[in-house]
């Protein structure tokens, strides 16, 4: 099956520092990447649509400057979140596309805002 | 109207029985649904996908949609304890530029041992 992978798993920052988020694609390419965010007991929300080589559609209500995406290639997209504070500490999940249908999950990475 | 709809449970079964799980969906002309499973804590990972009126199987997972009615369901033979997770519907938004995915809230499932 698709494999899709993030870095790291979890990370832990002090406020006002900004912190890098990969999802990789490891064994197809994926042209569209997607961007979630979930809190605790509460339903996914899609934070943004990633496309390999151009700019990234953002939900309405996601602030595009401060969560920056990156989509240079096939199979890597990467989330920064600039400036953190504590009200951005989450689990944020990546997934991507495969074969124009199918959103597959990466395992998610866990950021705490100290 | 919730565009894609889901009893948030707990729907709570007994081990071996049938869970039967639901969703309803607004957008009448939506083509692809995707039901994903998450355990407390992880990410979602996907069970199975359907596309056509009727049923789709695979192993103890059964997919319904009915696109008439605006429906899709799962449903689990044999549950297992392992099966308690919660349930996510999903259903392609049409149109536009982008492919993504309108998520229901989910139905927790409990399967008693």
């Amino acid at each position: 099956g698709a494999v899709v992978s993030q870095h790291p798993s979890r990370v832990i920052c002090k406020s006002g520092t900004s912190v890098k988020i990969e999802c990789r694609s490891l064994d197809f390419q994926a042209t569209t990447m997607f961007w979630y965010r979930q809190f605790p007991k509460k339903s996914l929300m899609l934070m943004a649509t990633s496309n390999e080589g151009s700019k990234a559609t953002y939900e309405q209500g996601v602030e595009k400057d401060k969560f920056l995406i990156n989509h240079a290639s096939l199979t890597l997209s990467t989330l920064t979140v600039t400036s953190a504070h504590p009200e951005d500490s989450s689990f944020y999940i990546c997934s991507a596309e495969a074969g124009g249908e199918t959103q597959y999950f990466g395992p998610g990475t866990r950021l705490l805002v100290l | 109207q919730k565009e894609v709809e889901q009893n948030s449970g707990p729907l709570s079964v007994p081990e071996g029985a049938i869970a039967s799980l639901n969703c309803t969906y607004s957008d009448r002309g939506s083509q692809s649904f995707f039901w994903y499973r998450q355990y407390s804590g992880k990410s979602p990972e996907l069970i199975m996908f359907i596309y056509s009126n009727g049923d789709k199987e695979d192993g103890r997972f059964t997919a319904q949609l009915n696109k008439a009615s605006q429906y899709v369901s799962l449903l689990i033979r044999d549950s297992q304890p392992s099966d308690s997770a919660t349930y996510l519907c999903a259903v392609k938004a049409r149109g536009g530029a982008t492919n993504k995915l309108i998520f229901g809230t989910g139905t927790l499932l409990a399967v008693q041992p």
